[in-house]
């Protein structure tokens, strides 16, 4: 079945240290979701990817979406500790149900 | 966010109880999902309602039940659980099995 893998598992950065999760697949993905989990939160949609190559930015976090539409990263620019959390990506292949990755645990050390 | 609300938000509960979960979507959303999420694993999902259909059971023990009697509302009913069950017990809605998904704040249950 479809298998979404998420590298690395856990990471520790020292605050404004740049991070990347890499996050891939063993299939063609129609798109390509990430999410935001906060310590005692619950997952929350942070944006979509659609197109092959595509890259989108909200602020310091960057997006992108691999020419193949398997593989998916994404990089924070000069982490701050209001970005501890853990960050999954998720998709879906073709007109099947999204797929959660394991997710990357993101510690700030102030 | 109340776009998808979930009730309790605690929850503590014997081996013999019997106590259901709900979920609510206040989205307009065609698609309703139960996800457990314990300590140290992925999310795990339970189960997909689309259009009020279950369209996934991921074997999940008949432990747990789920109903959605409307494309709004969904239940998780529990009985006999054991304790490797407690967990965060997270809902979602989407526009549909492709497109993101919105999730409650879920409920913690802790079985004694």
């Amino acid at each position: 079945g479809q298998q979404v893998m998420q590298i690395p598992q856990y990471q520790h950065v020292q605050e404004g240290e740049d991070f990347t999760t890499y996050c891939n697949s063993s299939t063609t993905l129609s798109n390509i979701q990430w999410y935001k989990q906060r310590p005692g939160g619950h997952p929350v949609f942070l944006i979509q990817l659609v197109k092959s190559g595509e890259v989108k930015k909200q602020k310091r976090l960057t997006f992108q979406f691999g020419e193949a539409k398997k593989n998916s990263s994404l990089h924070i620019t000069a982490t701050q500790t209001t970005d501890v959390g853990t960050y999954f990506c998720a998709g879906p292949k073709g007109y099947q149900k999204v797929t959660f990755g394991i997710g990357t645990k993101l510690q700030v050390i102030p | 966010e109340t776009g998808v609300t979930q009730t309790p938000r605690h929850l503590v509960m014997g081996m013999t109880n019997k106590k259901s979960l709900k979920c609510e979507q206040h989205l307009g959303h065609n698609a309703m999902y139960w996800y457990k999420q314990s300590a140290k694993k992925p999310l795990e999902l339970m189960f997909v309602y689309n259009f009020k259909e279950q369209t996934e059971n991921n074997s999940v023990p008949s432990r747990f039940s789920p109903e959605c009697p409307n494309s709004s509302h969904l239940f998780l009913h529990l009985h006999t659980l054991q304790p490797e069950d407690s967990a965060l017990y997270l809902c979602a809605s989407s526009q549909d099995n492709r497109y993101e998904q919105y999730f409650g704040p879920g409920t913690r249950l802790t079985v004694t």
